[in-house]
């Protein structure tokens, strides 16, 4: 079984500093992968970035960068120049092979709500 | 380019009601996931279909729930004689179905229930 874990339930952070938002997950699977979600106040689900269990350099989107650590089974989110705009709820989560037993989807975690202090 | 198309957004009942959210996956996807969300808490998978074809509903309860995802029209999912705890937010999200563990899923804007 697949489990996500974001140990901080809130977090403030003044604009313009960068943000390292913590991700730990748990898999016997080989390959998965790894994906940030944003939720602003609004409900909807954005997606920011994804790893690849096998990719070797961490991936970046803009000022979205995600710091992979395999042997640690770690994944944070960083944020670079902090906005007012970036205040929302932030999930990390997994995905692995379809074993056919079990949900070909995303296992989330409980989510880091980020605010963003002017 | 329309995205995933929830409806309705927000949507009230009162119990022993049935409750019916529909969910227009994003143009090209034919799978169809959807998640439960409780306050203060992450997305819960409930279940995956295809058209025609419900590939996994291991995270459905297993009474009162059901999905199906036509061969014409949006997926549905429904909630017979709702109770005060299925007040949630349930978001439905797409993808092509590549089966490719780096295949984003594409959510809508979710539907929050509420039941009186």
């Amino acid at each position: 079984a697949q489990k996500i874990t974001q140990t901080q339930p809130g977090m403030f952070v003044q604009e313009k500093e960068a943000v390292t938002l913590d991700c730990t997950y748990d898999t016997s699977d080989q390959s998965y992968g790894l994906f940030w979600y944003k939720q602003p106040s609004s409900g909807e689900m954005i997606f920011l970035i994804y790893q690849g269990s096998y990719d070797e350099q961490n991936a970046t989107e803009g000022r979205y960068s995600l710091n992979f650590q395999k042997a640690r089974k770690s994944a944070n989110l960083v944020i670079s120049a902090s906005q007012l705009g970036d205040s929302a709820m932030y999930f990390c989560a997994m995905r692995g092979p379809y074993s056919g037993g079990g949900a070909d989807g995303l296992t989330f975690g409980k989510g880091t709500h980020l605010i963003i202090q002017p | 380019n329309a995205g995933v198309m929830q409806n309705p957004r927000h949507l009230v009942r009162r119990r022993g009601q049935e409750a019916r959210l529909r969910c227009s996956p994003m143009k090209g996807h034919s799978h169809v996931y959807w998640y439960r969300q409780l306050p203060e808490e992450g997305l819960k998978f409930m279940v995956y279909l295809q058209k025609e074809n419900i590939i996994d509903e291991s995270g459905m309860p297993k009474e009162r729930f059901s999905a199906e995802f036509p061969k014409e029209g949006p997926s549905i999912l429904r909630i017979q004689q709702v109770v005060r705890g299925d007040s949630a937010a349930y978001f439905c999200a797409s993808s092509f179905g590549t089966g490719d563990t780096y295949e984003k899923l594409f959510f809508g804007s979710g539907t929050q229930l509420s039941v009186l």
